[in-house]
């Protein structure tokens, strides 16, 4: 079983709809979450991160996570073809230590 | 401005040749990733580093190794012994402690074998 587990996608959605972008990790002790986009030959940048049960809103996008089911996701409203791009989900471990594992990503298509 | 500097962002190597990717950054950040990236793949884990003079493996480590001597560098070298070792290599900081530390990357090297 993979740490973290993305599906690779393609999503495709229309301009204006919302995008849900999923991912489950194995590690039940991980501690905090995160989301990256990243465009075709890119580093990737930072969208937002979770550590507590619930939901997270920043701007257009929300971050979800649910510990017991390990699972967390992130929403994006009123999705725009500048949105097109891979969402890499990320898991930081859990104690002392600071592995960071990513998933493989999920491309994003939003079509006009 | 803060960050974290790359170089050099491309970079061709020949069969046999041991190859050093530079990263330094200007954040004061304690903990240090090397990261690798294949087309259309995630990014896999190579080594960290969380404090000077010390690092641990990661996913990949094989074929790889990297020094901490200063706070600020994590030089990655791609030795002969890395058979596939064309990839996007990305370099990352983060602070330490706390669960909202948030992992940043620089622009990213792309190594090419000739």
């Amino acid at each position: 079983q993979k740490e973290v587990e993305q599906n690779s996608g393609p999503l495709s959605v229309p301009e204006g709809a919302i995008a849900s972008l999923n991912c489950t990790y194995s590690d039940r002790g991980s501690q905090s979450f995160f989301w990256y986009r990243q465009y075709s030959g890119k580093s990737p940048e930072l969208i937002m991160f979770i550590y507590s049960n619930g939901d997270k809103e920043d701007g257009r996008f929300t971050a979800q996570l649910n510990k017991a089911s390990q699972y967390v996701s992130l929403l994006i409203r009123d999705s725009q073809p500048s949105d097109s791009a891979t969402y890499l989900c990320a898991v930081r471990g859990p104690g002392g230590y600071q592995k960071v594992t990513f998933g493989t990503g999920t491309k994003l298509q939003v079509i006009p | 401005d803060g960050g974290i500097t790359q170089s050099p962002k491309y970079l061709f190597r020949k069969e046999g040749q041991n190859v050093t990717l530079s990263c330094e950054q200007n954040l004061n950040h304690d903990a240090m990733y090397w990261y690798r990236q294949d087309p259309g793949q995630g990014l896999r884990l190579i080594y960290y580093s969380q404090i000077v003079n010390d690092f641990q493996k990661g996913d990949i480590a094989e074929g790889y190794s990297v020094s901490r001597e200063k706070k600020e560098s994590f030089p990655l070298t791609v030795t002969s012994a890395q058979k596939n070792p064309t990839a996007f290599y990305l370099c990352a900081s983060s602070a330490l402690g706390g669960t909202g530390n948030t992992i940043y990357f620089g622009e990213g090297s792309w190594l090419t074998v000739v």
